[in-house]
C-alpha cells in the first residue's frame, strides 16, 4: 500500500467538465508534486509546492490549477481539458527540497473525451 | 532537452537471463534514483546511490553509480516475471527541488 492516497482511481470527463483531482499524505512531507504521465513514458512534472507554497509551474497550461489546502493535502482543478490531456496524473511527496526519494501515489487515470 | 539516457527503451527476455539498463549524462547529479512501476500503480523506489563508484544490491538486482556521477546502471541477475514492469532512473541535482527522469525502460520478462 502506498502512503500517498490519490482519489478518484478513474476519471472520464467531457471538454466542458470541471472536476478535481485530490491528494493526501500524512507522513509529514513538506514538498508535494503533481506529475503527468503518458504510457511507457517517464513521468513529466506540473507543479511542486513546498511548505504549502507553489515553488514550480512548468509551464503548466492554465486549465490545471493547482491547491495545497493544507500540509497533507494537495489538489489539481481541471476545466475545459482537451483529448491529449489524458493521461496518468501522479502525487509524490518528499521530505522538504532535498534530493531524497519521492513517494508516489498510485495515480489517477483521466480520460478526456 | 533529455538530460538524462536512458536504454535500452525496451526488453523483451526470457525468464533465467541477465540484463542491464544503462542511464548517462553529460551532467554531474548529486544523488541518482531507481524506481520500478508497475501497470495501475505509481513508480515505486528501489535504491538511491550517493556516492561516486558506489554498487548496492538489492536482491537480484545490483545497482552502480559511475566514479564521475554523471551515469548509473541497474543489472539483474535471473530475471523473474514478476521483474516485469518499467524502470525509470531519476537524477537529482542539490537543493532544486526536481528530479530529472530517464525515458524508461519497459521491461517484459517471460515465463
Amino acid at each position: 500500500d502506498t502512503e500517498v492516497t490519490q482519489t478518484p482511481k478513474h476519471l472520464v470527463m467531457g471538454m466542458t467538465n470541471k472536476k478535481s483531482l485530490k491528494c493526501e499524505q500524512h507522513m509529514g512531507h513538506r514538498a508535494m508534486y503533481w506529475y503527468k504521465q503518458k504510457a511507457k513514458k517517464p513521468p513529466e512534472l506540473m507543479f511542486v509546492y513546498s511548505y504549502e507554497k507553489l515553488s514550480i509551474n512548468e509551464s503548466v497550461p492554465s486549465r490545471f490549477s493547482p491547491e495545497c489546502p493544507n500540509s497533507s493535502l494537495l489538489n489539481l482543478h481541471l476545466h475545459a481539458l482537451q483529448p491529449e490531456d489524458s493521461a496518468l496524473y501522479l502525487c509524490a511527496s518528499r521530505e522538504g527540497q532535498q534530493d531524497l526519494p519521492l513517494h508516489f501515489g498510485n495515480g489517477t487515470r483521466l480520460t478526456v473525451t | 532537452t533529455q538530460l538524462l539516457e536512458q536504454s535500452p527503451q525496451f526488453l523483451s527476455i526470457q525468464e533465467g537471463e541477465n540484463l542491464t539498463v544503462y542511464c548517462n549524462s553529460s551532467s554531474v547529479f548529486s544523488s541518482l534514483q531507481w524506481y520500478r512501476q508497475e501497470p495501475g500503480e505509481g513508480p515505486v523506489l528501489l535504491v538511491t546511490v550517493v556516492t561516486g563508484g558506489e554498487v548496492k544490491k538489492l536482491k537480484r538486482l545490483t545497482f552502480q553509480f559511475g566514479d564521475a556521477r554523471k551515469d548509473s546502471s541497474l543489472h539483474i541477475t535471473a530475471a523473474q516475471p514478476g521483474d516485469t514492469g518499467l524502470y525509470l532512473c531519476a537524477g537529482a541535482r542539490s537543493n532544486t527541488g526536481k528530479l530529472i527522469f530517464g525515458q524508461g525502460t519497459t521491461l517484459q520478462v517471460k515465463p
